[in-house]
């Protein structure tokens, strides 16, 4: 059974701080991973998909980095603003064919 | 832009009545999915579907079923409405390998 886990559950940073988080997942039969933002009242929105050792990604102020070694995924925010304020989620498949698997996701509350 | 729709952003019913939520995606993708969420316990997978009239068990199927005769719509049938199943309900879809998206939820209450 594919399990997916999130550190930490919950992070209150200050405007302007770098913050990151940390998602875990077994290295066999790694498939992909994905990385959602869900802001409050909002649905999930896809950041990132994930796939091959090393990868690196980002997008503005947030990027996110890859090992399917030891099975961990980072995802880092630079300079953090109040609108970062959401949940991130990750989530894993190990073939094409199945569903991905949810972590429980970390609540990211930045304060002004 | 891909978009996926509920049917329902809010809904209330009584216990026993059999509620249908249904999900459309208009970009022709393979995978559909539903979800519920709950405060503490994440995202967890009710049933999805590879293809059409095709649909698998996910994690909590129980109370549940779904119905896909068209590639483009995912509905989730609670048969006999109960308390337990008062939840935030999310549809989503993706192509094989690629990003999923989320409809915008419905939140079910069952009186």
């Amino acid at each position: 059974i594919l399990n997916v886990e999130q550190s930490p559950q919950s992070l209150h940073v200050q405007e302007g701080d770098s913050t990151n988080f940390t998602c875990s997942f077994p290295s066999s039969n790694f498939y992909a991973l994905h990385w959602y933002r869900w802001e409050t009242a909002k649905s999930p929105e896809a950041l990132f998909v994930m796939t091959l050792n090393g990868d690196e990604k980002k997008k503005g102020r947030i990027s996110a980095t890859l090992n399917t070694k030891e099975g961990y995924s980072y995802l880092y925010i630079k300079g953090s603003q109040p609108e970062d304020s959401a949940t991130y989620l990750c989530a894993c498949f190990n073939s094409e064919n199945t569903p991905l698997v949810f972590g429980k996701g970390t609540r990211l509350s930045v304060i002004a | 832009d891909v978009k996926v729709t509920q049917s329902s952003r809010y809904l209330v019913k009584r216990t026993g009545e059999k509620v249908f939520l249904e999900c459309v995606q208009d970009m022709d993708h393979e995978n559909m999915f539903w979800y519920r969420q709950d405060p503490g316990l994440g995202l967890r997978l009710i049933y999805f579907s590879y293809d059409v009239k095709m649909k698998e068990k996910g994690d909590i199927p129980e109370g549940y079923s779904v119905s896909r005769e068209k590639k483009e719509r995912f509905s989730l049938i609670l048969e006999s409405a109960s308390t337990n199943q008062t939840s935030m309900y999310l549809c989503a879809s993706r192509a094989i390998t690629d990003t999923q998206y989320f409809g915008p939820g419905t939140r079910l209450t069952v009186l």
